[in-house]
């Protein structure tokens, strides 16, 4: 597996309160991915980063905002959670020598209940 | 919506039997992948097709690629149980950077 971590891995919040997920990498890619998979909708993409502090939307980036202060680590915060946002959420890092194209590798996922 | 769709949703078939799954899309792309998600667990990759190419070989597994139609198919031949999994197409586009996913299909391979 490539060397990608996510924590916490499973987390129950209330509905209103903030919270940050945290993906770590040990493979000094440059490119990072925020997606939440729920059933129906498959994988959606979240927030991406293309380098350190340079980050950009995804396609449902309503209500989360990310950081990203060290190539290893790129964060996920929900600023105020709200049951929609109870999810499957994973991190994904490609790698960024050349044109491309790139596969993605992703972390083993948080599964975040907001009740 | 952008998302590609796979068919079928779900398959179940036998150990030593192959799996045909499918993948259409609606835009133009530079490359197709296909990767695989074991319950519970995050995707892996398992192939990347660029667009002007047709077929492509990996182990047990082939993927074909027809642009004209905008589909792609992965056959899976001589199943195990151990490929029990739900199996997603996703296609590149654009700067290569980002990836549309499609539903996905769940694939039961039973002893």
């Amino acid at each position: 597996d490539a060397g990608i971590t996510q924590s916490p891995r499973h987390k129950v919040t209330e509905t209103g309160t903030p919270v940050t997920l945290r993906c770590h990498q040990t493979e000094n890619h440059r490119y990072m991915y925020w997606y939440r998979q729920d059933p129906g909708h498959g994988l959606r993409l979240i927030h991406y980063s293309y380098g350190v502090k340079d980050t950009d939307k995804g396609e449902v980036s309503d209500g989360y905002s990310v950081s990203r202060s060290k190539t290893e680590d790129f964060l996920l915060t929900l600023e105020s959670a709200t049951s929609s946002q109870t999810s499957v959420y994973f991190c994904a890092i490609s790698a960024s020598q050349g044109p491309g194209p790139y596969e993605q590798y992703f972390g083993p996922g948080t599964r975040l209940t907001v009740t | 919506s952008q998302q590609g769709e796979e068919d079928p949703q779900a398959l179940s078939i036998q150990e030593g039997e192959n799996a045909t799954m499918n993948c259409s899309y609606k835009t133009s792309i530079n490359n197709l992948q296909w990767y695989r998600q074991n319950s519970g667990r995050g995707l892996v990759h398992l192939i990347l097709i660029r667009s002007n190419e047709r077929e492509k070989h990996s182990g047990r597994l082939r993927v074909t690629l027809d642009t004209s139609k905008k589909s792609s198919s992965l056959l899976i031949t001589a199943s195990r149980a151990a490929d029990t999994a739900s199996y997603f197409c996703a296609r590149g586009a654009g700067n290569n950077r980002k990836l549309i996913w499609g539903l996905g299909t769940s694939l039961a391979v039973n002893p």
